[in-house]
């Protein structure tokens, strides 16, 4: 099974502070995503990575940055935390060399900027 | 622009009868959908997709979703619903994008079984 995991399922910090949040998958996987869920809006694409060191902007990239220097390895970085950048994030990644497998998901990072 | 609508954000079905979540689409060409499913704090599963073929789908934990390509729709069922099926589930059509599997989900619908 694949399996994504993301750091941390709670996080707190405080406005203005540099936020990592981290993703890992263990398939192999080409392409990794960062969305952000909140109610009654689905999930919004923030960035999305197709191969190491690749980076593509998704719908609201505004306000974050991604890293990815490991195939396994996305961050999704908060370059200084607002009050409305308090959300639910997920973690997704997909392979490229078959088309249309799903994606799969982490468990979610609940992030709350005070 | 790809889209994709759910216009329920709550369904409620009692234990045992059928239940329907509704999803609609708009897309330029073949339409490539899928159903997610999350339980309270955690990530989204996959439940099935739709690429070509046959218009009723066959997924995980009993659910299954009809394609209907004139009525541009993809709503998933399950003849009998169980407490368990308590959820949030998400429609997605995948987005012409070159080939990233990139995703646009709908808002998402909330279905609460009753016993």
């Amino acid at each position: 099974d694949v399996k994504v995991t993301q750091s941390s399922r709670y996080l707190v910090k405080r406005t203005g502070e540099k936020v990592f949040l981290e993703c890992v998958q263990d398939m192999d996987h080409e392409n990794m995503f960062w969305y952000r869920q909140d109610p009654g809006l689905g999930l919004r694409l923030i960035y999305f990575s197709y191969d190491v060191k690749m980076k593509e902007k998704g719908d609201i990239p505004e306000g974050y940055s991604v890293s990815r220097e490991k195939k396994e390895r996305f961050s999704l970085i908060l370059e200084s935390a607002s009050t409305n950048q308090t959300s639910m994030y997920l973690c997704a990644s997909s392979t490229r060399r078959i088309s249309n497998q799903p994606q799969h998901f982490g468990d979610g990072t609940r992030l709350s900027i005070l | 622009a790809q889209s994709v609508a759910q216009p329920e954000d709550q369904v409620n079905v009692a234990e045992g009868n059928p239940l329907t979540v509704k999803c609609t689409y708009s897309v330029s060409g073949n339409p490539y959908l899928f159903w997610y499913v999350q339980y309270p704090n955690r990530g989204l599963q996959f439940l099935l997709k739709y690429i070509t073929g046959d218009n009723l789908v066959k997924g995980s934990y009993g659910f299954e979703a009809e394609f209907n390509k004139s009525q541009t729709s993809f709503h998933l069922k399950k003849p009998s619903a169980l407490v368990s099926d308590s959820a949030l589930y998400f429609c997605a059509v995948r987005d012409r994008d070159g080939g990233y599997n990139k995703l646009i989900f709908g808002a998402g619908t909330r279905l609460a079984v009753h016993p």
